[in-house]
């Protein structure tokens, strides 16, 4: 069971715009701790790709960003593009005694 | 540029020892927390520990305290993860990655994983 729930999957057209959620609690994402994203490739380790809520690393590209209201966090992907599918992971850091740093589930995207 | 480079793959039986490796490069390795993330087949990541090479100090999730050890060799540049008995639930890929903060450290409530290592892939089977 993992801390921070996100949709096991979501799915677009090329071109189109995604949403994916990650719902934490108050001892996390509500108590203001920050939220990141990583994107994980078939077969690579994950990289980072949204840091401290909306910031997008060199690289990145700005179809890419994220937003934190609340206990919840999304992240959008403008502009899908087949390269785009992949697994992503949202973290925080919690501040009860489960753990420290935290992960999602992780989401499967499906570009069509 | 900030690389981690972790050791091979690893195929062990219930019972045996083993340690993997990552080495950092391209960084102060000795004043950056690094973090071991599991992620079992097929699964989502789990953060498992870090640990500040600087001083060996280091931070359990109490999901995996007293299954494996971390530690470090800043003389090297590498810091390790270590199992005295694995088991068949082990089988993973392991990850780690350096741990950015902001000034207020490492607690702060801020901090994020900027560079992963490969990964090494650790099979545990009789």
């Amino acid at each position: 069971q993992f801390v921070l729930t996100q949709p096991p999957s979501v799915s677009g057209a090329p071109g189109q715009r995604v949403t994916i959620s990650c719902t934490g609690s108050s001892s996390n994402i509500g108590a203001g701790f920050d939220v990141h994203w990583y994107q994980q490739l078939p077969g690579t380790a994950p990289r980072l790709l949204i840091y401290r809520n909306n910031n997008r690393p060199s690289g990145v590209p700005d179809r890419f960003s994220g937003s934190k209201s609340g206990t919840s966090a999304s992240l959008a992907i403008t502009g899908l593009q087949a390269e785009d599918e992949a697994d992503y992971y949202c973290q925080s850091y919690d501040s009860s005694l489960s753990a420290l740093w935290v992960f999602g589930g992780g989401t499967k995207l499906t570009v069509l | 540029e900030v690389q981690l480079v972790q050791s091979g793959a690893e195929v062990k039986k219930p019972g045996e020892s083993l340690k993997i490796s990552c080495k950092g490069s391209g960084y102060s390795f000795a004043s950056s927390w690094i973090g071991w993330v599991r992620q079992k087949p097929g699964k989502g990541l789990e953060w498992m520990g870090i640990i500040y090479p600087g001083d060996s100090d280091s931070i359990y999730s109490p999901s995996f305290q007293g299954q494996v050890t971390i530690s470090a060799d800043k003389s090297i540049s590498t810091a390790y993860l270590q199992w005295s008995s694995l088991k068949a639930s082990d089988t993973a890929m392991y990850y780690c990655a350096r741990l950015q903060h902001d000034s207020y450290g490492v607690m702060s409530g801020v901090s994020y994983f900027d560079f992963w290592g490969q990964g090494t892939l650790v099979t545990v089977s009789s």
